[in-house]
């Protein structure tokens, strides 16, 4: 079956922009949770959405937003671009409890010049 | 709030060297806890994960890990690493109080030399 799947791979954006990145689940599964992964700050929780609610959200601005459609694929955005947001942004699905772990995405690379 | 320490961030070995990663966590509760991996321009990957039960858990790709609970330690092992399994890998727990929210530790960067 099909993994999960992000796009874009690679995004250049520039300072004060916005960006939307997407997430489409593993067939089946209702949760999707996104991470940032940075050389200074590892992985850290951004939030998890699932049945098009946010069920947990992570220490981060309210820039950074999400939101899931009726069929599971989810999307987050980052608004107003800070250099600090040059990151790996990674998307895992899981059937809905995280005791089952999850399946991660590729993630997309988000550069902010 | 849920912690994870991985004390190694760089570890070197040659090929049949044994392996043991280091990870600790804080939560006193029910604990599920997770290693994953990522090979070098690779998502990240599930190696093994503990639940309940046997506290010697295996993997995949010959990989173990043995819960410790009055340590709090949930190391994980290979008794011999080939070239291939250079990687950085990730002991996470789920934290306390959230659904699908992983605490990941630092990661270790484990460079196998032929």
């Amino acid at each position: 079956k099909a993994g999960v799947t992000q796009t874009p791979r690679y995004l250049i954006k520039t300072r004060g922009q916005q960006v939307t990145l997407s997430c489409s689940p593993i067939s089946g599964h209702r949760s999707v949770s996104w991470y940032q992964q940075t050389p200074g700050q590892g992985l850290q929780f951004l939030f998890e959405y699932f049945s098009e609610t946010q069920r947990n959200k992570g220490n981060f601005p309210g820039r950074f937003s999400g939101r899931q459609f009726s069929n599971s694929r989810s999307e987050m955005n980052v608004s107003t671009l800070e250099l600090g947001d040059s990151a790996l942004y990674l998307c895992a699905s899981s059937l809905g409890t995280g005791e089952y772990g999850y399946t991660f995405g590729s993630g997309t690379r988000l550069t902010v010049v | 709030a849920q912690s994870v320490s991985q004390h190694n961030h760089h570890v070197i070995l040659s090929e049949a060297a044994s392996l043991e990663l280091g990870c600790n966590y804080s939560y006193g509760g029910t604990v599920n806890l997770f290693w994953y991996v990522q090979y070098p321009g690779q998502h990240l990957q599930l190696l093994l994960k503990y639940f309940s039960g046997d506290p010697l858990v295996k993997g995949i790709k010959g990989f173990e890990a043995e819960f410790i609970k009055s340590k709090f330690s949930f190391n994980l092992r290979k008794p011999s690493v080939q070239w291939s399994d250079t990687a950085e890998y990730f002991c996470a727990v789920p934290d306390s109080g959230g659904y699908n929210k992983l605490i990941f530790g630092a990661g270790t960067r484990l460079a196998v030399h032929p």
